[in-house]
């Protein structure tokens, strides 16, 4: 089956610290990736995907590799801001699978000034 | 446009009302999800659908109804509902089920208390 693996936060950072979220993946197939990011009240935003290996997502100074060889889709920035602070979701999708979306538990970032 | 809305945005109920949550999108898409989501939780989904028709129901308790009108709106209703059935409930829509892009697009949500 299909699974995405986070890791557990909450993780805590300074404003301009360097931010890493691992995300490892398996699938049946060959999936799509995505980082998803939820703000305090809200509903879940797209913030970057990769359908192909080595390709790259980027939005809003964040980052992520789809890394095929590792199974892997790291999220990455490299100055964080305290409006940062949120829960980031990676999920994967997979045309076999009807594309329905299999989620990572989720991160929680805490950005302090 | 990728928006994706939802009404209302809070809802309190009792166990024994009747009420509807309702999800709008005008992009043309023609698969619309309903995701339950509690504290501290990724989305679960429940129901699809597909051209209007329920394509997949992830076992949900008949409590929930889902119902299509039309290719914009979503809705689902929902009778004697319990205590744990407190979530937020997240509708989504991506153009078509084998269709790219592959992403979907999430809605605000509607904050359910049951009381």
């Amino acid at each position: 089956g299909n699974s995405v693996t986070q890791m557990e936060g909450p993780v805590t950072l300074s404003e301009e610290a360097f931010l890493t979220i691992n995300c490892t993946y398996t699938a049946t197939g060959y999936p799509s990736l995505f980082w998803y990011v939820q703000y305090p009240g809200e509903g879940l935003q797209l913030l970057l995907k990769a359908t192909k290996a080595d390709d790259k997502g980027s939005n809003k100074g964040f980052e992520a590799t789809y890394r095929k060889e590792t199974t892997s889709f790291h999220l990455e920035k490299g100055s964080v801001q305290v409006s940062d602070s949120a829960v980031y979701f990676c999920a994967l999708s997979v045309f076999e699978g009807g594309n329905m979306l299999t989620f990572g538990g989720g991160t929680r970032l805490m950005v302090k000034p | 446009d990728t928006e994706v809305t939802q009404t209302p945005k809070h809802l309190v109920m009792g166990m024994t009302n009747k009420k509807s949550l309702k999800c709008e999108q005008h992009m043309g898409h023609r698969a619309m999800y309903w995701y339950k989501q509690k504290a501290k939780k990724p989305p679960e989904l429940m129901f699809v659908y597909s051209y209007e028709k329920l394509s997949i129901n992830e076992s949900v308790p008949s409590r929930f109804s889902p119902e299509c009108p039309n290719s914009s709106l979503l809705n689902l209703h929902l009778h004697a509902l319990q205590p744990e059935d407190s979530a937020l409930y997240l509708c989504a829509s991506r153009p078509g089920e084998s269709q790219l892009p592959y992403e979907q697009y999430f809605g605000p949500g509607t904050r359910l208390t049951v009381t």
